[in-house]
């Protein structure tokens, strides 16, 4: 049972590429999310779906893209990276709406020169 | 102000000491989880409760929905729970999920 999986694990970009960040969880969950984690800033949400074809805002969207076509996989989308997205990225999946024991990914360290 | 505060931010502690850490929060909640990420590591799930108290080995996770707090308690430290030990409230609203809301986390170090 792989869990969640998240690739790549590192990635360098420069500012005003685009990348996809993958995350695929092979537990059927409904609940998937994604999550940034800033040194002193903690864990972010950024998007969030709860099912195939749903989507929806967290505290911080802006800049990510998501879609959500099958139950297993949630990609996220820098759409012209900034600086300000260098970061750690932790995808996340939970048979319920937060209320579920929590599955994360192993992280993405992203670098946006 | 987070709506999830921790304490302590940061606690060194002896190995075999009975460690605690605190858990605030400002809203009501659906659950309430206790994560634990190795330095450099992923992230783990420890805990997910919405009352009473919860055990497995030497962690013990308690929560009091009254006054919104929570602790989590590892008896018989060892030097392997050095680790960042987050705690993150889960809330539905008003029909929609909201995914969670976590707190800035507790630095632990447990010396030999």
């Amino acid at each position: 049972n792989a869990g969640v999986t998240q690739t790549p694990k590192f990635q360098v970009l420069k500012t005003g590429q685009s990348m996809t960040l993958q995350c695929a969880q092979d537990m059927n969950h409904e609940y998937m999310s994604w999550y940034r984690q800033d040194p002193g800033m903690g864990l972010r949400l950024i998007h969030y779906s709860v099912g195939a074809g749903i989507t929806d805002q967290g505290e911080v969207p802006n800049g990510y893209n998501v879609s959500r076509s099958t139950t297993e996989d949630f990609p996220l989308r820098l759409l012209s990276a900034a600086p300000s997205q260098t970061s750690v990225y932790f995808c996340a999946s939970s048979q319920d709406r937060g209320t579920g024991e929590l599955f994360f990914g192993e992280g993405s360290r992203l670098t946006v020169l | 102000k987070n709506e999830v505060e921790q304490s302590p931010q940061n606690l060194t502690a002896q190995e075999g000491e009975f460690i605690t850490i605190n858990c605030s929060y400002s809203v009501g909640i659906s659950a309430l989880h206790w994560l634990q990420q190795h330095p450099g590591g992923g992230i783990v799930s420890l805990f997910m409760l919405s009352s009473g108290k919860k055990k497995h080995g030497r962690l013990i996770a308690t929560i009091n929905i009254q006054e919104k707090h929570s602790s989590l308690h590892i008896t018989a430290s060892h030097p392997r729970d050095s680790a960042v030990y987050i705690c993150a409230r889960g809330r539905y609203s008003g029909g929609g999920a909201d995914g969670l809301t976590f707190g800035k986390g507790t630095h632990l170090i447990i010396q030999p």
